[in-house]
C-alpha cells in the first residue's frame, strides 16, 4: 500500500524558513517523479515544485522559484521542500504527491502538512 | 502558459446527472491528457478520472470524463448522484512550459 507521510510544518514569521519532509512507503520511491502541491486555506490547489526519481530534474512554479527547493534522498525514501523567504501568501496545506510512470499526472496524495506565515 | 477554468459551484439533487466543466485557455485540450481529482472535506484529493475518460480502479461507472475539442474543454460527467459524491472537484492537466495546472475547483452540492 502506498503511504505519503507529510511532517515539518508550522507557525513561521515572515522571512523565515522551514523544511517539509515526507516520508513514502508502500512503492519504488526512486522510480517515480514527486511533486508537492499546496492549498491556501478556503482555496484550490496549487502545483509547487517537481523532482525527477533520479532527482537530475526539478521543475518549480513560478511563485516559489528562487525561495523554494524540493530534494530527495532516495536512499531513505523521503522527499523534502526547504521553504526559504516565506511569505504571508505561502501558508497552505502542503502535499506530497506521487506521480504515475507519465510524468504528466499524480496518482498517491499525503495528507499534508499546514504551514503558517505570520507575525 | 494556459489556464484551467471550472464553474465555481454546481448543485443537484441525489439520482440525478452533473456535468462539471474544465475549459483550457489557450493550446488544445487535446494536447495533454486530463484528470479530474476529487476532494471531500477534510481530505486529501483522490482522482476519479486520468488521461481524459479512464477510471481508476475502485471509482464506480457512474463517473465518465470527455474532452470536446470545439470548446477546448473537458468534462466530468457523475450520473445517479449520491450524497456522498458532495466534495470539490479539479481539473489538472500539464504542458511544457506551464507544468502542472489545476482548474480552481468546483463545488459539488448533493441536495
Amino acid at each position: 500500500e502506498v503511504q505519503l507521510l507529510e511532517s515539518g510544518g508550522g507557525l513561521v514569521q515572515p522571512g523565515g524558513s522551514l523544511r517539509l519532509s515526507c516520508a513514502a512507503s508502500g512503492f519504488s520511491f526512486s522510480d517515480y517523479a514527486m511533486s508537492w502541491v499546496r492549498q491556501a486555506p478556503g482555496k484550490g490547489l496549487e502545483w509547487v515544485a517537481t523532482m525527477s526519481g533520479s532527482g537530475s530534474s526539478t521543475y518549480y512554479a513560478d511563485s516559489v522559484k528562487g525561495r523554494f527547493t524540493i530534494s530527495r534522498d532516495n536512499s531513505k525514501n523521503t522527499l523534502y521542500l526547504q521553504m526559504n523567504r516565506l511569505r504571508a501568501e505561502d501558508t497552505a496545506l502542503y502535499y506530497c504527491a506521487k506521480h504515475t510512470g507519465s510524468l504528466h499526472r499524480f496518482d498517491y496524495w499525503g495528507q499534508g502538512t499546514l504551514v503558517t506565515v505570520s507575525s | 502558459n494556459f489556464m484551467l477554468t471550472q464553474t465555481h459551484s454546481v448543485s443537484e439533487s441525489p439520482g440525478k446527472t452533473v456535468t462539471i466543466s474544465c475549459t483550457r485557455s489557450s493550446g488544445s485540450i487535446a494536447s495533454n491528457s486530463v484528470q479530474w481529482f476529487q476532494q471531500r472535506p477534510g481530505s486529501s484529493p483522490t482522482t476519479v478520472i486520468y488521461e481524459d475518460n479512464q477510471r481508476p480502479s475502485g471509482v464506480p461507472d457512474r463517473f465518465s470524463g470527455s474532452i470536446d475539442s470545439s470548446s477546448n474543454s473537458a468534462s466530468l460527467t457523475i450520473s445517479g448522484l449520491k450524497t456522498e459524491d458532495e466534495a470539490d472537484y479539479y481539473c489538472q492537466s500539464y504542458d511544457s512550459s506551464s507544468r502542472w495546472v489545476f482548474g480552481g475547483g468546483t463545488k459539488l452540492t448533493v441536495l
